[in-house]
């Protein structure tokens, strides 16, 4: 079974600029959710969708958004980036919204604001 | 305040030598502790999930305790091999209004040299 894929793997953007990031989940699992990953802070949550709905959504600005097909497959869209956007965005996927669930991670996108 | 604190913040050890890392946190309510290990420029992998019930879980060189009372858990690594170096990741999973939410520590960095 192919595991969680994300793409593109890096993006180099300017500030101002607006990027998307697609996300694949493992097939059969409807449980999607995004996560930014910095060396100073770690693992953020960002938000989870579940079924095109999005479940629960993290302290992030409004820039930050998301949205599930009916495919499963999911897409983040950052507006108006920043320099500190600078970071690895993880996408996991689970079967279902289970907290004992494990959460499948892909390689993540690099991405890099200048 | 939810929070995982995670120590040593990094680590290197001699190929061969066991290791143990800390996870010490102040999540309530709790509902499990993972452990991932996430290799540079992946995303993370799931090592062990305990419940409140578990208090230790082997996954091959990999054990994982959990002392639910103090709120601690330590991640032992036995006769450690250098594919060992990477980042390991502490998870709390909290119940809440909206299902779970998950309260990640920082990591810690391990190096295990020749």
């Amino acid at each position: 079974k192919a595991g969680v894929t994300q793409t593109p793997r890096y993006l180099i953007k300017t500030r101002g600029q607006q990027v998307t990031l697609s996300c694949s989940p493992i097939s059969g699992h409807r449980s999607v959710s995004w996560y930014q990953q910095t060396p100073g802070q770690g693992l953020q949550f960002l938000f989870e969708y579940f079924s095109e709905t999005q479940r629960n959504k993290g302290n992030f600005p409004g820039r930050f958004s998301g949205r599930q097909f009916s495919n499963s497959r999911s897409e983040m869209n950052v507006s108006t980036l920043e320099l500190g956007d600078s970071a690895l965005y993880l996408c996991a996927s689970s079967w279902v919204r289970d907290r004992n669930n494990e959460q499948f991670f892909g390689p993540g996108t690099r991405l890099t604001v200048l | 305040k939810n929070q995982v604190e995670q120590s040593p913040q990094s680590l290197i050890i001699l190929e061969g030598k066991n290791c143990t890392l800390q996870c010490n946190y102040t999540v309530s309510p709790f509902s499990n502790l993972r452990w991932y290990k996430q290799d540079t420029g992946r995303g993370p992998v799931s090592l062990t999930i305990m419940t409140f019930s578990e208090n230790t879980k082997s996954n091959r060189r990999y054990t994982a305790t959990l002392d639910a009372d103090t709120k601690q858990s330590s991640l032992h690594i036995t006769a450690s091999q250098l594919s060992d170096s990477a980042s390991y990741i502490c998870v709390v999973s909290a119940n809440s209004n909206s299902g779970y939410a998950l309260n990640f520590g920082k990591g810690t960095s391990l190096l295990v040299t020749p």
